[in-house]
Protein backbone atom coordinates (compact mmCIF):
# COMPACT_ATOMS: atom_id res chain seq x y z
CA UNK A 1 0.00 0.00 0.00
CA UNK A 2 1.19 3.55 -0.68
CA UNK A 3 2.08 5.75 1.77
CA UNK A 4 0.88 9.61 2.26
CA UNK A 5 2.48 11.81 -0.67
CA UNK A 6 3.47 14.92 -0.64
CA UNK A 7 4.34 17.35 -3.62
CA UNK A 8 6.68 19.22 -3.97
CA UNK A 9 9.55 18.06 -1.90
CA UNK A 10 11.15 21.44 -1.81
CA UNK A 11 9.84 25.09 -2.57
CA UNK A 12 11.57 28.06 -2.58
CA UNK A 13 9.57 31.07 -2.92
CA UNK A 14 9.66 35.15 -1.85
CA UNK A 15 7.99 37.39 0.57
CA UNK A 16 4.30 38.05 -0.82
CA UNK A 17 4.05 35.36 -2.59
CA UNK A 18 1.38 32.54 -2.36
CA UNK A 19 2.05 28.73 -2.19
CA UNK A 20 0.07 25.68 -2.59
CA UNK A 21 1.10 22.16 -1.35
CA UNK A 22 -0.92 18.88 -2.02
CA UNK A 23 -1.15 15.83 -0.27
CA UNK A 24 -2.26 12.00 -1.33
CA UNK A 25 -3.31 10.63 1.41
CA UNK A 26 -2.92 6.39 2.23
CA UNK A 27 -5.53 4.78 -0.52
CA UNK A 28 -9.04 4.69 2.18
CA UNK A 29 -8.32 7.19 4.84
CA UNK A 30 -10.21 9.73 5.08
CA UNK A 31 -8.97 11.90 7.36
CA UNK A 32 -6.12 14.70 6.21
CA UNK A 33 -3.98 16.50 9.02
CA UNK A 34 -1.43 19.67 8.16
CA UNK A 35 1.13 20.37 10.62
CA UNK A 36 3.92 22.82 10.13
CA UNK A 37 7.22 22.20 11.73
CA UNK A 38 10.11 24.79 12.78
CA UNK A 39 13.40 24.57 14.84
CA UNK A 40 11.69 26.64 17.48
CA UNK A 41 8.23 26.00 17.64
CA UNK A 42 8.17 22.33 17.08
CA UNK A 43 5.24 20.38 15.29
CA UNK A 44 2.26 22.95 15.50
CA UNK A 45 -1.58 21.73 14.33
CA UNK A 46 -2.35 23.75 10.74
CA UNK A 47 -5.87 22.13 10.16
CA UNK A 48 -7.52 18.42 10.07
CA UNK A 49 -10.27 17.68 6.91
CA UNK A 50 -12.78 14.66 7.26
CA UNK A 51 -14.78 13.77 3.98
CA UNK A 52 -14.21 17.42 2.41
CA UNK A 53 -14.79 19.10 5.84
CA UNK A 54 -12.91 20.94 8.05
CA UNK A 55 -13.44 19.46 11.72
CA UNK A 56 -10.23 21.21 14.06
CA UNK A 57 -8.31 24.06 12.91
CA UNK A 58 -5.01 25.73 14.99
CA UNK A 59 -4.20 28.70 15.97
CA UNK A 60 -2.99 29.87 12.65
CA UNK A 61 -3.54 33.44 10.95
CA UNK A 62 -6.34 33.37 8.26
CA UNK A 63 -3.42 33.35 5.59
CA UNK A 64 -3.33 29.86 5.95
CA UNK A 65 -6.09 27.65 4.40
CA UNK A 66 -6.93 24.15 3.40
CA UNK A 67 -8.94 21.82 1.08
CA UNK A 68 -9.99 18.48 0.82
CA UNK A 69 -11.26 16.91 -2.06
CA UNK A 70 -13.76 13.88 -3.19
CA UNK A 71 -10.88 11.32 -3.25
CA UNK A 72 -9.41 12.52 0.19
CA UNK A 73 -6.63 14.32 -1.59
CA UNK A 74 -5.97 17.82 0.06
CA UNK A 75 -4.36 21.00 -0.20
CA UNK A 76 -3.08 23.95 1.25
CA UNK A 77 -2.84 27.42 0.42
CA UNK A 78 -0.59 29.95 2.44
CA UNK A 79 -1.26 33.67 0.96
CA UNK A 80 1.55 36.27 1.44
CA UNK A 81 4.34 34.43 2.02
CA UNK A 82 6.11 35.95 5.10
CA UNK A 83 9.93 34.79 6.16
CA UNK A 84 8.48 33.03 9.53
CA UNK A 85 6.27 30.22 6.91
CA UNK A 86 9.45 29.09 6.26
CA UNK A 87 9.42 25.27 7.87
CA UNK A 88 8.52 21.66 6.72
CA UNK A 89 4.57 21.18 6.31
CA UNK A 90 4.00 17.30 7.12
CA UNK A 91 0.37 15.73 6.18
CA UNK A 92 -0.79 13.13 7.79
CA UNK A 93 -3.60 10.36 7.29
CA UNK A 94 -5.97 7.99 9.25
CA UNK A 95 -8.48 5.80 8.36
CA UNK A 96 -10.84 7.83 10.50
CA UNK A 97 -11.34 10.60 13.58
CA UNK A 98 -11.89 8.15 16.09
CA UNK A 99 -9.30 8.20 19.02
CA UNK A 100 -6.76 5.59 18.63
CA UNK A 101 -6.34 6.27 14.79
CA UNK A 102 -2.30 6.84 14.43
CA UNK A 103 -1.99 8.95 11.78
CA UNK A 104 0.75 8.31 9.23
CA UNK A 105 2.70 10.93 7.62
CA UNK A 106 4.36 11.82 4.60
CA UNK A 107 7.85 12.99 3.84
CA UNK A 108 6.80 17.00 4.30
CA UNK A 109 7.35 19.44 1.88
CA UNK A 110 10.32 22.17 2.95
CA UNK A 111 9.26 25.42 2.11
CA UNK A 112 11.82 28.44 2.11
CA UNK A 113 11.01 32.25 1.87
CA UNK A 114 13.70 34.49 0.38
CA UNK B 1 -6.69 21.15 26.92
CA UNK B 2 -4.24 18.43 26.08
CA UNK B 3 -0.87 18.87 26.24
CA UNK B 4 2.30 16.61 26.25
CA UNK B 5 5.91 17.08 27.96
CA UNK B 6 9.39 15.32 27.28
CA UNK B 7 11.96 15.60 30.05
CA UNK B 8 15.15 16.67 27.82
CA UNK B 9 15.62 17.74 24.55
CA UNK B 10 18.83 16.13 23.90
CA UNK B 11 19.42 12.63 24.78
CA UNK B 12 23.24 10.65 24.29
CA UNK B 13 23.77 7.25 24.98
CA UNK B 14 26.72 4.73 24.27
CA UNK B 15 25.64 2.20 21.41
CA UNK B 16 24.18 -0.74 23.57
CA UNK B 17 23.09 1.05 26.71
CA UNK B 18 19.64 1.51 27.66
CA UNK B 19 17.74 4.27 25.93
CA UNK B 20 14.84 5.89 28.50
CA UNK B 21 12.89 8.80 26.70
CA UNK B 22 10.63 10.23 28.84
CA UNK B 23 6.73 11.46 28.14
CA UNK B 24 4.62 13.00 30.26
CA UNK B 25 0.44 14.29 29.26
CA UNK B 26 -2.32 16.10 30.99
CA UNK B 27 -5.48 15.19 29.78
CA UNK B 28 -9.07 14.98 31.61
CA UNK B 29 -9.51 11.70 30.26
CA UNK B 30 -7.58 9.18 30.12
CA UNK B 31 -5.75 9.29 26.34
CA UNK B 32 -4.50 7.70 23.77
CA UNK B 33 -0.82 8.08 23.44
CA UNK B 34 1.44 7.32 20.69
CA UNK B 35 5.40 7.78 19.96
CA UNK B 36 6.49 8.26 16.93
CA UNK B 37 10.33 8.76 15.40
CA UNK B 38 11.91 11.28 12.53
CA UNK B 39 15.19 10.60 10.65
CA UNK B 40 16.26 13.64 8.78
CA UNK B 41 14.39 14.91 6.12
CA UNK B 42 11.87 12.45 6.47
CA UNK B 43 8.62 12.35 7.95
CA UNK B 44 7.15 10.82 11.41
CA UNK B 45 7.20 7.10 11.25
CA UNK B 46 5.05 5.63 14.46
CA UNK B 47 7.15 3.38 16.60
CA UNK B 48 3.99 2.45 18.73
CA UNK B 49 0.60 3.42 20.29
CA UNK B 50 -1.13 2.63 23.71
CA UNK B 51 -5.00 2.35 23.57
CA UNK B 52 -5.86 1.24 26.76
CA UNK B 53 -5.23 -2.90 25.95
CA UNK B 54 -2.57 -3.32 27.77
CA UNK B 55 -0.33 -1.12 29.79
CA UNK B 56 2.75 -2.43 27.75
CA UNK B 57 3.19 -1.62 24.91
CA UNK B 58 5.71 -3.41 22.28
CA UNK B 59 6.26 -1.18 19.42
CA UNK B 60 8.71 -1.68 16.11
CA UNK B 61 12.72 -1.79 16.29
CA UNK B 62 12.63 -3.41 19.67
CA UNK B 63 11.19 0.04 21.55
CA UNK B 64 8.27 -0.18 23.96
CA UNK B 65 6.75 2.04 26.06
CA UNK B 66 4.73 1.21 29.52
CA UNK B 67 1.63 3.57 30.63
CA UNK B 68 1.20 4.13 34.20
CA UNK B 69 -2.19 6.37 34.98
CA UNK B 70 -1.28 7.65 38.48
CA UNK B 71 2.22 9.18 36.57
CA UNK B 72 0.58 10.66 33.74
CA UNK B 73 3.25 9.30 31.81
CA UNK B 74 4.07 6.72 28.85
CA UNK B 75 7.93 7.30 28.75
CA UNK B 76 9.51 5.01 25.72
CA UNK B 77 12.73 2.41 26.32
CA UNK B 78 14.85 0.15 24.62
CA UNK B 79 17.41 -2.26 26.20
CA UNK B 80 20.37 -1.76 24.03
CA UNK B 81 20.77 1.47 21.75
CA UNK B 82 21.46 0.95 18.19
CA UNK B 83 23.57 3.48 16.00
CA UNK B 84 20.56 3.45 13.97
CA UNK B 85 18.37 4.70 16.72
CA UNK B 86 19.88 8.00 16.95
CA UNK B 87 16.55 10.35 15.29
CA UNK B 88 14.28 12.78 16.68
CA UNK B 89 11.59 10.98 19.06
CA UNK B 90 8.28 12.59 19.59
CA UNK B 91 5.21 11.30 21.63
CA UNK B 92 1.84 12.38 21.10
CA UNK B 93 -1.85 11.89 22.55
CA UNK B 94 -5.16 11.99 21.34
CA UNK B 95 -8.76 12.01 22.38
CA UNK B 96 -12.12 11.52 20.39
CA UNK B 97 -13.11 14.06 18.16
CA UNK B 98 -9.97 15.96 19.05
CA UNK B 99 -6.72 16.54 16.85
CA UNK B 100 -3.47 15.16 17.84
CA UNK B 101 -1.42 17.16 20.33
CA UNK B 102 2.81 16.77 19.97
CA UNK B 103 5.49 17.09 22.73
CA UNK B 104 8.00 18.95 21.67
CA UNK B 105 10.14 16.13 21.06
CA UNK B 106 13.46 14.22 22.22
CA UNK B 107 16.28 14.14 19.89
CA UNK B 108 18.45 10.72 20.84
CA UNK B 109 21.82 10.83 19.88
CA UNK B 110 23.79 7.32 20.07
CA UNK B 111 27.89 7.45 20.89
CA UNK B 112 30.00 4.76 19.87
Amino acid sequence: KAGVTQTPRYLIKTRGQQVTLSCSPISGHRSVSWYQQTPGQGLQFLFEYFSETQRNKGNFPGRFSGRQFSNSRSEMNVSTLELGDSALYLCASSAGTGGGQPQHFGDGTRLSIL
Amino acid sequence: AQSVTQLGSHVSVSEGALVLLRCNYSSSVPPYLFWYVQYPNQGLQLLLKYTSAATLVKGINGFEAEFKKSETSFHLTKPSAHMSDAAEYFCAVNNYGQNFVFGPGTRLSVLP
